[in-house]
């Protein structure tokens, strides 16, 4: 079963502007979240990373949020660059520390 | 460069044959993990290692894959009478046990003809 859902396949923005990526869990035991963002034919490139006492967590242009009520979390990108066209996998582990991944968005970043 | 490494990048194999790869994690990481991704897909859960100890291998792992990591350094999985279902992209990937932060390696690409 899918334990972590991503339910946007896709998403285009403007260059410069914000890019927000959506991320929904089940399993209440997971208490760790990460960013992974990946390029064709190369292994996931970790990005940011929230543990569950926190609700926020930033790193240069990249913030994740963390809803534990809703069982969500966001990745904000602002300003979004071109390079920055990739897929973008949200994921969660417990505290045996393997990870569950959501299927990705793939984001496109416009000109 | 000290991250994860993995060889070879690429596996083209005829159905029947047992392939390996290789997986050398960040030097000072205690857990090492392989994962397997399919087209569309997020990379899926396979087995993981602490320092030489396999503590978990997922029911995906059939009795045609094993996983190895002797003297909790590098890694190796086998995957003995390849089938082409096996054809996918396998990760490797390794953490500490403070950070939990996993990185992975750039991947083996297995095609089975």
């Amino acid at each position: 079963d899918q334990q972590v859902k991503q339910n946007s396949p896709s998403l285009s923005v403007q260059e410069g502007r914000i890019s927000i990526l959506n991320c929904d869990y089940t399993n209440s035991m997971f208490d760790y979240f990460l960013w992974y963002k990946k390029y064709p034919a190369e292994g996931p490139t970790f990005l940011i990373s929230i543990s569950s006492i926190k609700d926020k967590n930033e790193d240069g242009r990249f913030t994740v949020f963390l809803n534990k009520s809703a069982k969500h979390l966001s990745l904000h990108i602002v300003p979004s660059q071109p390079g920055d066209s990739a897929v973008y996998f949200c994921a969660a582990s417990a505290d045996d520390y393997k990870l569950s991944f959501g299927a990705g968005t793939t984001v496109t970043v416009r000109a | 460069d000290t991250g994860v490494s993995q060889d070879p990048r690429h596996k083209i194999t005829k159905r029947g044959q047992n392939v390996t790869f290789r997986c050398d994690p960040i030097s000072e990481h205690n857990r090492l993990y392989w994962y397997r991704q399919t087209l569309g897909q997020g990379p899926e859960f396979l087995t993981y290692f602490q320092n030489e100890a396999q503590l978990e291998k997922s029911r995906l792992l059939s009795d045609r894959f094993s996983a190895e990591r002797p003297k909790g350094s590098f890694s190796t999985l086998e995957i003995q009478r390849t089938e082409q279902g096996d054809s996918a992209m396998y990760l490797c990937a390794s953490s500490s046990l403070v950070t939990r932060d996993a990185f992975f390696g750039q991947g083996t690409r297995l095609t089975v003809v």
